[in-house]
């Protein structure tokens, strides 16, 4: 019953280097997000996907890029690491778009440090 | 534009003790609401919901009911216990079909103490 995984837990960059957050989520859910979390702040929404193939900006999406080749799976990309993208990021599924109806699985986060 | 305002944490209580948790909105329209609970090292997780006014979502002890009339969904549980401790975050979904979006409060971390 592994519902949504992101790997890894943590991750220490460096300013400038890249890496690739990953997600995958076995539920055959259609949507799927990336959230950040900063401290004292709510989670904002960086990228969201409605589908393999079919990816859309959020409120934050500057400084990332994200694919969805598969229904599976929905990895987040850095390129240039900055410190400002220091945060905790949550990856989430849901079989329809955070509906009423439709809640938001979340996975256990990856807390990222850029320095 | 929507925003989701939760009074300021962390909130500390002894076990037993009534907790509340403010939660108030701002929104066009009729939003659904959510209380979600994130646990030490793990994402979060729905906790309750409402989809319309004077709806109550409830479990696990905790309640919340929608008022429109003062736009808020405060949480409340009357007997907490230290596995309560969490950060919770109130939440508000507008739209329909695939032009909605969630929208989250800052979390309000709970602690409750033996």
């Amino acid at each position: 019953n592994a519902g949504v995984t992101q790997t890894p837990k943590f991750r220490i960059l460096k300013i400038g280097q890249s890496m690739t957050l990953q997600c995958t989520q076995d539920m055959n859910h259609n949507y799927m997000y990336w959230y950040r979390q900063d401290p004292g702040m709510g989670l904002k929404l960086i990228y969201y996907s409605v589908g393999a193939g079919i990816t859309d900006k959020g409120e934050v999406p500057n400084g990332y890029n994200v694919s969805r080749s598969t229904t599976e799976d929905f990895p987040l990309r850095l390129e240039l690491a900055a410190p400002s993208q220091t945060s905790v990021y949550f990856c989430a599924s849901s079989y329809n778009r955070g509906s009423r109806n439709s809640p938001l699985h979340f996975g256990n986060g990856t807390r990222l440090t850029v320095t | 534009g929507n925003s989701v305002t939760q009074m300021e944490g962390p909130v500390t209580l002894s076990e037993e003790a009534f907790l509340t948790i403010n939660c108030t909105y701002t929104a066009t329209g009729y939003p659904s609401l959510f209380w979600y609970v994130q646990y030490p090292g793990e994402g979060l997780q729905l906790l309750l919901k409402a989809t319309k006014a004077d709806d109550k979502g409830s479990n696990k002890g905790f309640e919340a009911t929608y008022r429109k009339e003062t736009t808020s969904f405060h949480l409340e549980k009357g007997s907490v216990q230290v596995s309560d401790s969490a950060v919770y975050f109130c939440a508000l979904y507008e739209g329909s079909g695939n032009t909605g979006k969630l929208i989250f409060g800052q979390g309000t971390t709970l602690q409750v103490k033996p």
